[in-house]
C-alpha cells in the first residue's frame, strides 16, 4: 500500500538531548512537509522540501534541522536548543504540481522527561 | 493567504447532512478552498478543494458561494466515524511553497 509511515510513534527525549523522527513515503511524492501540533491547536510549518538535496525553514524552523538526501525519506532532529518540543510531529507529502493536496502520516507524539 | 473562520464546533445527527460553514472573505482570485479533516490523534485527511465550481467527490461536496467569500463542506450522510476536526484553508497554488495555513478548525460531533 502506498503511503507515508512515520517512526516512532511515541518518542520520549531527555534535557540536552538531540532526537531524529523518521518519515517515509512511497508515494513518489517529490515535496514533502514537516509541521508541528500543540494541544487545541492547528498545525504549523516547521521545514519543508520541495526536491531533493533543497529544503526551506517554514514559520517555527527554530531548534529543528531536516536532511533530504532521498525523496522517499525527510527525517526532522529535534535540537536541544528547541526548548519546548513537547508536540505532536506531522509529516506530509505531495506532488510537485498539487502542493496543498498533502498526504500526512500517522504523528509522532514527542514528550520530555 | 487568506483567513478563514470557522464555528468553533457543531453537532450533527448520524445519518444526517452535515454541513460545515467557512467564512473566507478577503479570499484573492487565484486562491483554493482546501478542506482537511483530522480524527483523534491522528494526521490530517484530505477531502477535498475547488476555486470557484462546487465539487463533490467520495467523501463529500463544496459548495462556494458566487463571491466567493464563504463556502460550506457538506458530509451528505455522516457517521459516527465522520467525528473530526474539519479545517477550511484558502490557499494560492502560485505560491510555490504548499504551505497550509490550519486556524482552529471546527470540531463536527457526530450523535447516534
Amino acid at each position: 500500500d502506498g503511503g507515508i509511515t512515520q517512526s516512532p510513534k511515541y518518542l520520549f527525549r531527555k534535557e540536552g538531548q538531540n532526537v531524529t523522527l523518521s518519515c517515509e513515503q512511497n508515494l513518489n511524492h517529490d515535496a514533502m512537509y514537516w509541521y508541528r501540533q500543540d494541544p487545541g491547536q492547528g498545525l504549523r510549518l516547521i521545514y519543508y522540501s520541495q526536491i531533493v538535496n533543497d529544503f526551506q525553514k517554514g514559520d517555527i524552523a527554530e531548534g529543528y534541522s531536516v536532511s533530504r538526501e532521498k525523496k522517499e525519506s525527510f527525517p526532522l532532529t529535534v535540537t536541544s536548543a528547541q526548548k519546548n518540543p513537547t508536540a505532536f510531529y506531522l509529516c506530509a507529502s505531495s506532488n510537485q504540481g498539487e502542493r496543498e493536496t498533502q498526504y500526512f502520516g500517522p504523528g509522532t507524539r514527542l514528550l520530555v522527561l | 493567504d487568506a483567513k478563514t473562520t470557522q464555528p468553533p464546533s457543531m453537532d450533527c445527527a448520524e445519518g444526517r447532512a452535515a454541513n460545515l460553514p467557512c467564512n473566507h472573505s478577503t479570499i484573492s482570485g487565484n486562491e483554493y478552498v482546501y478542506w482537511y479533516r483530522q480524527i483523534h490523534s491522528q494526521g490530517p485527511q484530505y477531502i477535498i478543494h475547488g476555486l470557484k465550481n462546487n465539487e463533490t467527490n467520495e467523501m463529500a461536496s463544496l459548495i462556494i458561494t458566487e463571491d466567493r467569500k464563504s463556502s460550506t463542506l457538506i458530509l451528505p450522510h455522516a457517521t459516527l466515524r465522520d467525528t473530526a476536526v474539519y479545517y477550511c484553508i484558502v490557499s494560492s497554488s502560485s505560491g510555490n511553497t504548499g504551505k497550509l495555513i490550519f486556524g482552529q478548525g471546527t470540531t463536527l460531533q457526530v450523535k447516534p
